[in-house]
């Protein structure tokens, strides 16, 4: 049981250049999640999927698309990175139910320059 | 709005001593509250929630917090600190059928040797 895992741990971009974050989750939750973590900031949500085919908005979802395409995935794309992407992206995964823990990634550092 | 504070950026503590890093909460309804805990260069790992009855709550690693509804606070202790107990802790909260965490900024605490 791996948990959650996410591809890739490390990379760096060029402004302007795209690129798609894979998280995966062997639990069967239903629930999934992007976050970025910035310095002094928190934790801030991008988007998240309450089940497959579902997608919805976060705190700071521009800049960002995502697809859950299937119930165990959840991706995450940049389509034109900028410096003010350069963050350590963290998926999470949930069952149905609001008072379930919510269970993360390794995260990956994303470096735009 | 509901929100979480988490009034102190960093505690430091001796090893052996006991440790509280501190979280206020503001909701409405019951809330469920939760602690994570990120180790360096790592994800956030679940320590603890409380959804409902005792007020103290015990978790992973020998930590507990403690539900206080007069206080609006949910503060995490550890009896005796560990040096491998330096992390940096998240208190989280939710409250209904909203399936989104919302997220304290994070306490950093250092357990001197």
């Amino acid at each position: 049981n791996a948990g959650v895992t996410q591809t890739p741990k490390f990379r760096v971009l060029k402004t302007g250049q795209s690129m798609t974050l894979l998280c995966a989750q062997d639990m069967n939750h239903e629930y999934m999640y992007w976050y970025r973590q910035d310095p002094g900031m928190g934790l801030r949500l991008i988007h998240y999927s309450v089940g497959e085919g579902t997608t919805a908005k976060g705190e700071v979802p521009d800049g960002y698309n995502v697809s859950r395409l299937k119930k165990q995935n959840f991706l995450l794309g940049l389509e034109s990175a900028a410096p003010s992407q350069t963050s350590v992206y963290f998926c999470a995964s949930s069952q149905r139910e609001s008072k379930d823990t919510q269970y993360f990634g390794p995260g990956t550092r994303l470096t735009v320059l | 709005a509901q929100s979480v504070a988490q009034p102190e950026d960093q505690v430091n503590v001796a090893e052996g001593n006991p440790l509280t890093v501190k979280c206020t909460y503001s909701v409405s309804g019951n809330p469920y509250l939760f602690w994570y805990v990120q180790y360096p260069n790592r994800g956030l790992q679940f320590l603890l929630k409380y959804i409902t009855g005792d007020n103290l709550v015990k978790g992973s690693y020998g930590f507990e917090a403690e539900f206080n509804k007069s206080q609006t606070s949910f503060h995490l202790k550890k009896p005796s600190a560990l040096v491998s107990d330096s992390a940096l802790y998240f208190c989280a909260t939710n409250a209904g059928n909203n399936r989104k965490l919302i997220w304290g900024l994070g306490t950093s605490l250092a357990v001197n040797p």
